[in-house]
């Protein structure tokens, strides 16, 4: 069964924290994705990767980086979290370009 | 930037009624897919249609695909509590990137 896992359900961080969230498949799958989801404005692409160290901006990457340093894994860091990076954030994988794989979700709380 | 709009944003429906919801996108797609998310978890994979495909099924489900309207259907027959959730479409066009739209939220009432 294909399973994609993030490294938190629930994360509190206060401002200006340095904030990884992780996210693992194993899946072998090429293609990784962070998105961001907030009410009224489904999910938003922040960044995504097509294979072992390479990454494109998505539609929101301002504030964030990421890292794929290994096949399975792809880290989302928020350099400097702010209020306004609380939300859901939701890794998934792929093969090709067609269904996507999603992990269970990140709600990050920046007080 | 979001490609895919669903309406309704809201359906409130009996238990055993049909369901329907739709899509529309504004550039050319390679395929549609529609995802379901149950409250606060991940999005789970429920049909892809390709662009050259005008209807699919997948059990309760089907989907219609108007490429000349850019509009897609989901159809949910005898619709029971567990279809509760937001229902999402998604088009992966020529960027290498699904985009989604901002959901249907579906309540299925006993």
């Amino acid at each position: 069964d294909v399973k994609v896992t993030q490294s938190s359900r629930y994360l509190v961080k206060r401002t200006g924290e340095k904030v990884f969230l992780e996210c693992v498949q194993d899946m072998d799958h090429e293609n990784m994705f962070w998105y961001r989801q907030d009410p009224g404005l489904g999910l938003r692409l922040i960044y995504f990767s097509y294979d072992v160290k390479m990454k494109e901006k998505g539609d929101i990457p301002e504030g964030y980086s990421v890292s794929r340093e290994k096949k399975e894994r792809f880290s989302l860091i928020l350099e400097s979290a702010s209020t306004n990076q609380t939300s859901m954030y939701l890794c998934a994988s792929s093969s090709e370009w067609k269904t996507q794989y999603f992990g269970p979700g990140t709600r990050l709380l920046v007080l | 930037s979001q490609q895919g709009e669903e309406d309704p944003q809201a359906l409130s429906i009996q238990e055993g009624e049909n369901a329907t919801m739709n899509c529309s996108y504004k550039t050319s797609i390679n395929n549609l897919q529609w995802y379901r998310q149950n409250s606060g978890r991940g999005l789970v994979h429920l049909i892809l249609i390709r662009s050259n495909e005008r209807e699919k099924h997948s059990g309760r489900l089907r989907v219609t695909l108007d490429t000349s309207k850019k509009s897609s259907s989901l159809l949910i027959t005898a619709s029971r509590a567990a279809d509760t959730a937001s229902y999402f479409c998604a088009t992966y066009g020529s960027a290498r990137q699904l985009t989604f739209g901002s959901g249907t939220q579906l309540t299925v009432l006993p």
